[in-house]
């Protein structure tokens, strides 16, 4: 049981390129989430999906996308990356959505 | 809207003392609240839950909090630390009406000295 895995680790990006970061969980989970984490401010939720082709806006939801077409992976997408999207990416998911939430061990993003 | 406030960016003790990291909360309904941690280059833990019930809630590592309706607290405690216990640590908050979204502190960093 592998819980919530997040690939890459380590991302390094030019402004304007594009990339995915995935996230899998095997524990049967509903919902599925996306935060980033920067200093001094906590998580903030980007998006989420309480289910297998639904997705949803969080708190930062802009110039991000996400998909969840099988329940036990939940993509997000930077179409064209800025600085202010360096960041570390947590995935976190739940069985329901007043659960505890699981989170991933991160992936940390740079973008230059 | 619901927030949550950790007031101490960090917390230094001494392994053996006792330690206490606070977290203050608003919301306009009953919250779930939660306290994670988070060790260097790793993911959030979790720690504990108060969801109902019992004001005093045991967790993970020796941890307890403390839910305090009246001064909307939630201070995480442990009666002994130990130098492993240093790590970042997050309260969060939820609404049980607006389930989808949880809220976090900023952290505090918590040094537990040798």
């Amino acid at each position: 049981n592998a819980g919530v895995t997040q690939t890459p680790k380590f991302r390094v990006l030019k402004t304007g390129q594009s990339m995915t970061l995935l996230c899998a969980q095997d524990m049967n989970h509903e919902y599925m989430y996306w935060y980033r984490q920067d200093p001094g401010m906590g998580l903030r939720l980007i998006h989420y999906s309480v289910g297998e082709g639904t997705t949803a806006k969080g708190e930062v939801p802009d110039g991000y996308n996400v998909s969840r077409l099988k329940k036990q992976n939940f993509l997000l997408g930077l179409e064209s990356a800025a600085p202010s999207q360096t960041s570390v990416y947590f995935c976190a998911s739940s069985y329901v959505s007043a659960d505890t939430q699981y989170f991933g061990p991160g992936t940390r993003l740079t973008v230059l | 809207a619901q927030s949550v406030a950790q007031p101490e960016d960090q917390v230094n003790v001494a392994e053996g003392n006792p330690l206490t990291v606070k977290c203050t909360y608003s919301v306009s309904g009953n919250p779930y609240l939660f306290w994670y941690v988070q060790y260097p280059n790793r993911g959030l833990q979790f720690l504990l839950k108060y969801i109902t019930g019992d004001n005093l809630v045991k967790g993970s590592y020796g941890f307890e909090a403390e839910f305090n309706k009246s001064q909307t607290s939630f201070h995480l405690k442990k009666p002994s630390a130990l130098v492993s216990d240093s790590a970042l640590y997050f309260c969060a908050v939820r609404v049980r009406s607006n389930d989808y979204k949880l809220s976090f502190g900023a952290g505090t960093t918590v040094t537990v000295r040798a």
